[in-house]
């Protein structure tokens, strides 16, 4: 049962455009949202996060919104460039420690 | 990234063999979560510790597995009698605990059971 779910496996996108990547969630009892970004062979970096009380996070190039009747929250990257090329993974909690993470989606971005 | 330290990055064991992983939180932090990430799969929640104290291990699986967080020292994620389907990355992360802290990872360690 996949409480979190990044339906899109890949994207791939022309540098300087958006990057729109989605993010599902069935449990209504997380309340924060994180996303990560995650290059092989090394371990997830933090992005950005986005708690329930709010519906958009705003960190230079990237942007978090979140519709919580909808259980869906995007990462929006403006303008995407080369080196964002990597796996993004959404992570969702209710407890604030137990992170529950989607299966990523890689991310492409062509010069 | 930096400043959770894991070792080994790789790891190779026989199966029936013994796996130590070893994860150093980030300065400041007490609280360690080890997760799992199995080929083509998302990171899945294995075990949060404070220091001395399991606080949840809902996502160990029963037997084999086992972590520790002592007074000193990292933290371990030991595997024993490994078997081939617990070839997989393991991820330790920090936080500094409080509300609304996030949670930082470190690089991995690939553990390879052949």
């Amino acid at each position: 049962d996949q409480q979190v779910k990044q339906n899109s496996p890949s994207l791939s996108v022309q540098e300087g455009r958006i990057s729109i990547l989605n993010c599902d969630y069935t449990n209504s009892m997380f309340d924060y949202f994180l996303w990560y970004k995650k290059y092989p062979a090394e371990g997830p970096t933090f992005l950005i996060s986005i708690s329930s009380i709010k519906d958009k996070n705003e960190d230079g190039r990237f942007t978090v919104f979140l519709n919580k009747s909808a259980k869906h929250l995007s990462l929006h990257i403006v303008p995407s460039q080369p080196g964002d090329s990597a796996v993004y993974f959404c992570a969702a909690t209710g407890s604030n420690y137990k992170l529950t993470f989607g299966k990523g989606t890689l991310l492409t971005v062509n010069p | 990234n930096a400043g959770v330290m894991q070792n080994p990055r790789h790891l190779v064991r026989r199966r029936g063999q013994e796996a130590r992983l070893r994860c150093s939180p980030m300065k400041g932090h007490s609280h360690v979560y080890w997760y799992r990430q199995l080929p083509e799969e998302g990171l899945k929640f294995m075990v949060y510790l404070q220091k001395e104290n399991i606080i949840d291990e809902s996502g160990m699986p029963k037997e084999r597995f086992s972590a520790e967080f002592p007074k000193e020292g990292p933290s371990i994620l030991r595997i024993q009698q490994v078997v081939r389907g617990d070839s997989a990355a393991y991820f330790c992360a920090s936080s500094a605990g409080s509300p609304g802290n996030t949670i930082y990872f470190g690089e991995g360690s690939w553990l390879t059971v052949v």
